[in-house]
């Protein structure tokens, strides 16, 4: 099973900055990658998908990039409804994975 | 606009099955382009993918659940069921059903993407 690290597991920022998460997998999966964004008490949300893709109606401040086994997560200005945990989700031959989780918290 | 909604007991007791349906309003379940599919999440944890299902019935299972889990379809109903059996504490999640959305890529390839999501249901497994 292809397993993703993210990194880092939490991080602490202000509103206004630029914000980069990765995502690392234990095999190459071209661009089947995903991010997610939830909120407690809520569902995700897709964010991203095949890696750079952005999903109609997400804000444009948010961007990913990558390809085989290194992704990124970037969030070019922080906004205060961005305060949330992020999650990577891999697809490769119809199985899912998803990453641990990055908590992003308010400074 | 597509909505999921997950159904089901809130409490199981352990080593019985566990049974939840997803019900899909506002579009059909029976689309070429979509799997249906279970996410649970552990009170303070993160995502964990179960199975997911096609409209005509083929499955593919988080082969560390695989031996205890079942997910089915009934088009005329717009639905599809997860069964998990044997539970134990482990087992008490927050259980999503999801649809995914097939994207062609760059490569001619297909891969699937959960778009939709239900609100969720809260399973608690003890005696």
């Amino acid at each position: 099973a292809i397993q993703l690290t993210q990194s880092p597991s939490s991080l602490s920022a202000s509103v206004g900055d630029r914000v980069t998460i990765t995502c690392r997998a234990s095999q190459g999966i071209s661009s089947a990658l995903a991010w997610y964004q939830q909120k407690p008490g809520k569902a995700p949300k897709l964010l991203i998908y095949d890696a750079s893709s952005l999903e109609s109606g997400v804000p444009s401040r948010f961007s990913g990039s990558g390809s085989g086994t290194d992704f990124t997560l970037t969030i070019s200005s922080l906004q205060p409804e961005d305060f949330a945990t992020y999650y990577c989700q891999q697809f490769n031959s119809y199985l899912y994975s998803f990453g641990q989780g990055t908590k992003l918290e308010i400074k | 606009q597509l909505q999921l909604q997950e159904s089901g007991p809130g409490l199981v007791k352990p080593s019985e099955t566990l049974s939840l349906t997803c019900t899909v309003s506002g579009g059909s379940i029976s689309s070429s382009s979509y799997y249906w599919g279970w996410i649970r999440q552990p009170p303070g944890k993160g995502l964990e993918w179960i199975g997911s299902i096609y409209y005509s019935g083929s499955t593919y299972y988080n082969p560390s659940l695989k031996s205890r889990v079942t997910i089915s379809v009934d088009t005329s109903k717009n639905q599809f069921s997860l069964k998990l059996s044997s539970v134990t504490a482990a087992d008490t999640a927050v259980y999503y059903c999801a649809r995914s959305r097939r994207e062609l890529t760059g490569d001619l390839s297909y891969y699937y993407y959960m778009d939709v999501w239900g609100k969720g249901t809260t399973v608690t497994v003890s005696s």
